[in-house]
């Protein structure tokens, strides 16, 4: 089992820059969830995903960032303009079903210059 | 809302010591409770959880039992290893809602050979 797998896994950028983040969840699992960790803010929920459709974005912070999910397989977190303070670490989990376990990424670790 | 409150870190142990880490939570409802653990570069991994009060989530060593009467969920092992250092998070989830984990702040658990 290759579990979730996110790249890049380090992301050094400036500011302005826009900055896609990947995600392949396990094979099978339903649901995805994109969490961002910060030493101010510890772990958040930012989107969840179920069957590739949206279903909480109340998390997400900005019109800054977005969110994808075209199939089962795949799935992207992206930042356009991206600004210093979204330097974090940004975890992709995904769920067998909706309220299952969540398997977490290694996660990506972002840093706006 | 929901929240999680955990005994903030670092935890600096030695090898065989007994470990507690307390973790208090606010819900409406009933919540399901959980444990993470998180080693050094990786993504969360569950370590155990339980889903109603009195139940007891065991495994690797670890122990919590669900409180209800304390709102509590500490964390207990009786002889940890070097192998246990890592940073731990108490969570919650509840209700219809139950993809959404609320997570504590993490603590940061360090054990010396």
């Amino acid at each position: 089992d290759a579990g979730v797998i996110q790249s890049p896994r380090h992301e050094v950028t400036e500011m302005g820059q826009e900055v896609t983040l990947r995600c392949k969840p396990i094979s099978g699992h339903n649901s995805l969830f994109w969490y961002r960790q910060t030493m101010m803010r510890g772990l958040e929920l930012l989107i969840y995903f179920n069957n590739n459709v949206p279903i909480d974005d109340s998390g997400m912070p900005e019109d800054r960032f977005s969110a994808k999910m075209p199939n089962a397989s795949f799935s992207t977190l992206k930042i356009q303009p991206s600004e210093p303070r979204d330097s974090a670490v940004y975890f992709c989990a995904s769920s067998e079903t909706s309220g299952g376990e969540q398997f977490f990424g290694p996660g990506t670790r972002l840093t706006v210059l | 809302g929901d929240s999680v409150t955990q005994m903030e870190g670092p935890v600096t142990l030695s090898e065989e010591a007994f470990l507690t880490i307390n973790c208090t939570y606010t819900a409406t409802g009933y919540p399901s409770l959980f444990w993470y653990v998180q080693y050094p570069g990786e993504g969360l991994q569950l370590l155990l959880k339980a889903t109603k009060a009195d139940d007891k989530g065991s495994n690797k060593g670890f122990e919590a039992t669900y409180r209800k009467e304390t709102t509590s969920f500490h964390l207990e092992k009786g002889s940890v290893q070097v192998s246990d250092s890592a940073v731990y998070f108490c969570a919650l989830s509840e209700g219809l809602n139950d993809y959404k984990l609320s997570f504590g702040a993490g603590t940061t658990v360090t054990v010396r050979a």
